[in-house]
């Protein structure tokens, strides 16, 4: 599957400062991106997805950067909180039309109080 | 909130039981997936489905089969279970609407293979 990897396991950030989670893919034929958190015995929740043709999207207290030209992405939570304590991967399609996702190893954020 | 099931969400069982996992979702949907997973890990395909009576190996390999005889039911046996299968495995689909890209995922089912 695609090769996707994730910069930090960890992330320990304090209650109300920002988060920035990494994430770097090698396949430039991927036309979206997915973020999904994990909380302890749940499945997989979507996050935000961001296109190819876009370079940044916001949500809810989040946003996600893409720079394709070092094919790397970003997902940054503003005032984290507690409730955002979770482990965090970044999904890739193979390409076009294919609809299997790789999944990278995961950030596992801690957030103090 | 998703509408997948997974069940059971916590099976121990002893080594050479044959085991279904089940996975179900009410949405309509007809891609479906198996992924398994070590905890904090990252999600390994192991099986898909992109309607009835397809099925597709994943990108790891595993000893479990799975079947698609209805679009709403994705289940995975174990026909002889050992340690090594000691994980959790999480079900997911994806319609075919082109709106959303996202997998849906059910909340897993964690097995112990003692």
């Amino acid at each position: 599957g695609e090769n996707v990897g994730l910069h930090l396991p960890t992330l320990s950030v304090q209650e109300g400062d920002n988060s920035i989670i990494n994430c770097a893919y090698s396949n430039s034929a991927s036309d979206y991106f997915i973020w999904y958190k994990q909380e302890s015995g749940k499945g997989p929740q979507f996050i935000i997805d961001i296109r190819s043709n876009m370079d940044k999207r916001q949500g809810q207290r989040v946003t996600v950067l893409l720079n394709k030209t070092v094919k790397h992405l970003s997902l940054q939570i503003a005032a984290t909180q507690p409730g955002d304590s979770a482990v965090y991967f970044c999904a890739v399609p193979g390409g076009s039309n294919d609809y299997k996702l790789s999944f990278g190893a995961g950030t596992t954020v801690t957030v103090r109080a | 909130e998703a509408d997948i099931y997974q069940t059971p969400r916590y099976l121990v069982i002893g080594t050479g039981k044959k085991i279904t996992l089940e996975c179900s979702q009410t949405m309509g949907h007809d891609k479906m997936y198996w992924y398994q997973q070590d905890p904090g890990m990252e999600l390994h395909l192991i099986h898909y489905s992109y309607g009835v009576n397809s099925t597709e190996k994943g990108d790891l390999s595993s000893e479990s089969t799975v079947s698609r005889i209805r679009t709403e039911h994705f289940p995975l046996t174990l026909e002889s279970a050992r340690p090594s299968h000691t994980s959790q495995y999480l079900c997911a689909s994806k319609g075919h609407r082109e709106t959303y890209n996202e997998q849906f995922f059910g909340p897993g089912t964690r097995l112990t293979v003692l």
